[in-house]
């Protein structure tokens, strides 16, 4: 059975600073990961997706990567701001047939950005 | 982007009374949506996959006959709580594979609150 794990569970830095989110899974037979954010009481927004022959992704102020073989991805977001304070969730679906789409979560990391 | 709409966003009963929860893809068809649910301060924990025309998949541990879901057309999947009692009282948040795209677009969620 997959699991996945984020550390650190919480997060809080000053606005500017540089960071790191890691995630690691048990089962290295995936088809992709995801990173999501979450805002409390809202639902979730994809940020960025790695396909299991990647071994990373960029949008923005984001770069994710995508260590399959340790079964590691880390979500790195520079120049943090404020308005970057949300939960982040990695996600792995799990390699074809009927699993295809079934994504398992990790526990999420809550980060905080003050000003 | 794609869009997924989740309907109430939220919604409070009483204990022994049914409540349906309707997800809507919005711009796209999606013969199949995910089912999941977050308990406060946990991470997403998948329910049920959704098959448009077919009976939904559930996991293990899920009752069936308690969390009734509906995948009647290509853009609407339901999910009907029966008998609800103060413990399914949680955030429950669905969602569906864009075709043609591996990334999960998920709705905004539903907070059921069972007094």
């Amino acid at each position: 059975k997959q699991e996945v794990t984020q550390i650190p569970a919480a997060l809080s830095v000053p606005e500017g600073e540089n960071l790191v989110l890691n995630c690691s899974f048990t089962d290295s037979a995936i088809y992709n990961l995801q990173w999501f954010r979450q805002d409390p009481g809202k639902g979730l927004t994809s940020l960025l997706l790695i396909q299991s022959s990647q071994r990373e992704q960029t949008s923005g102020r984001l770069n994710a990567s995508l260590d399959k073989s340790s079964g590691r991805s880390t979500l790195y977001i520079a120049a943090s701001q404020p308005g970057d304070s949300a939960t982040y969730l990695c996600a792995v679906s799990d390699f074809g047939g009927t699993s295809y789409g079934k994504l398992t979560f990790g526990q999420g990391t809550i980060l905080t950005v003050h000003p | 982007g794609a869009v997924v709409s989740q309907h109430p966003s939220w919604v409070i009963c009483k204990s022994g009374t049914s409540v349906k929860i309707e997800c809507r893809s919005l711009d796209f068809q999606a013969t199949t949506m995910f089912w999941y649910r977050q308990f406060p301060k946990q991470s997403l924990m998948l329910m049920a996959t959704s098959n448009e025309g077919s009976k939904a998949t559930y996991e293990q541990g899920v009752e069936k006959d308690k969390f009734l879901i509906n995948h009647a057309s290509l853009t609407l999947s339901t999910l009907t709580v029966t008998s609800a009692h103060p413990e399914d009282s949680s955030f429950y948040i669905c969602s569906a594979p864009a075709g043609g795209t591996d990334t999960q677009y998920f709705g905004p969620g539903t907070r059921l609150t069972v007094l």
